[in-house]
Formats: C-alpha cells, structure tokens, sequence
C-alpha cells in the first residue's frame, strides 16, 4: 500500500521566516496531494491541495510544488506569523478518493 | 452552508463494550470517510461510504463497520472495545465524482479504559 513520508517532524522558525515541510510517496498512482492545517482540540483543516497534472500551486502565503517523477511533494509557507503555529499534515490519495493516507505530521512553531 | 459535524465529542467507554459514533457530512456532500487519530500520529483510514455502500476500506478489522443514511449523515460502530481503540475519531464529507477535497468535522474523543 501507499506509504507517506513526512519531514520535519518539528519545526521553529521565526516570525516573518519562511517555513518548508516536505512529504515523499511510493505509489505512482497517486494523483491527489492535500495539506492540512490541525490546531489543538479542531479537525484537520484543508489548506491548499494539488493534482497530479499540477505542478505548483499558490495562495497568498502558502504555496505546494508537486514532483511526480521523484514522488514527492512540498509546503511552502512565507512571511510565518504566530497564528500559523499548528500541526500540518500532508496526505495522499488515488483517483477515487477512497483511501487517503497521511503523513505523520509537522509541528510548526512560530516565534513572535 | 453547514460544516461537518460529529458527536458526541468525548467518550468513554470500558473495554469490550460497544459505540456508535456520528458524523454529519457538509450540505451538498454524498460521501463520508472516517478515520482513527491516535495520539501524535496522522489520521488513519478506516473506511468510506458513498450512496450508502462502503466504497474502500483501510486495514481495520471487521469490528469496525459503519452505515450511511439517505441524507448522507453516517455511523461509526466499533465493537468489543480494545484500549488500543483509544484515540480520536474524525469523519470528513466529499462530493464523490466532481471534487477530491475531504472535510473534516470535529472528532471525537474516545477513551476505553
């Protein structure tokens, strides 16, 4: 089965400092890549996500670059503030959307 | 629009019972995955239902089943309860065949001791 690597597993940067978590996979059928944003106590929240036929994606801070060829996949976070301290997971998902699988996890910690 | 919702929020229960947990999906949604968080960890799939069926399964043992109803809210059984089971249980809602994004709810909280 699909099996997601997550690095790192923490992380402090300083507020204003770009953040970088960064997931690897093993099927090529994936074709479905989301980032999740969970706070202590909530569910995850979806951030950002991309397609397989996609291989950058951005929103205002937030970026994903997406390499199919190497099987592996980025978060890129810019201009950090405190409010983006959480936990992020990456996942991964085949067409049908029927069994998403997460990575383990990043805890951001943002320093004001 | 309402969002998923779950409950109840926190349980617990002793060793060898039963549950049922609950989840309603997002307005509009036709699918629900569920998935077991434990601790530290990411989210685990255990399995989805899409037009009241299951449409894929992680590897959970059968102890773990679930239903779907006509208005797309969704069960979560889990029967002869292990301490193991202990964790936190999140279901998220999709539009099967138009969009891969997955909402999650809440969660809850279960606690076997």
């Amino acid at each position: 089965g699909e099996n997601v690597e997550q690095h790192p597993s923490t992380l402090s940067v300083q507020e204003g400092d770009s953040a970088v978590i960064k997931c690897t996979y093993s099927d090529s059928a994936s074709n479905y890549f989301p980032w999740y944003k969970q706070e202590l106590g909530k569910g995850p929240q979806l951030i950002i996500d991309i397609r397989s036929n996609v291989g950058e994606k951005k929103d205002q801070r937030i970026a994903v670059t997406l390499n199919k060829t190497a099987k592996h996949f980025s978060l890129h976070i810019t201009e950090t503030q405190p409010e983006d301290s959480a936990v992020y997971f990456c996942a991964v998902s085949p067409y049908n959307n029927n069994d998403m699988r997460f990575g383990a996890g990043t805890r951001l910690t943002v320093k004001p | 629009e309402t969002g998923v919702t779950q409950s109840p929020t926190h349980l617990i229960k002793t060793r060898g019972q039963q549950v049922t947990l609950r989840c309603s999906s997002q307005s509009g949604h036709n699918t629900v995955s569920w998935y077991q968080q434990a601790l530290g960890q990411g989210p685990q799939f255990i399995f989805q239902y899409y037009r009241e069926e299951e449409n894929g399964r992680g590897n959970f043992p059968p102890r773990f089943s679930g239903l779907q109803f006509p208005n797309y809210s969704s069960e979560l059984n889990v029967n002869a309860l292990e301490l193991d089971d202990s964790a936190l249980y999140l279901c998220a809602s999709s539009l099967q065949g138009t969009s891969y994004e997955q909402y999650f709810g809440p969660g809850t909280r279960l606690t076997v001791t």
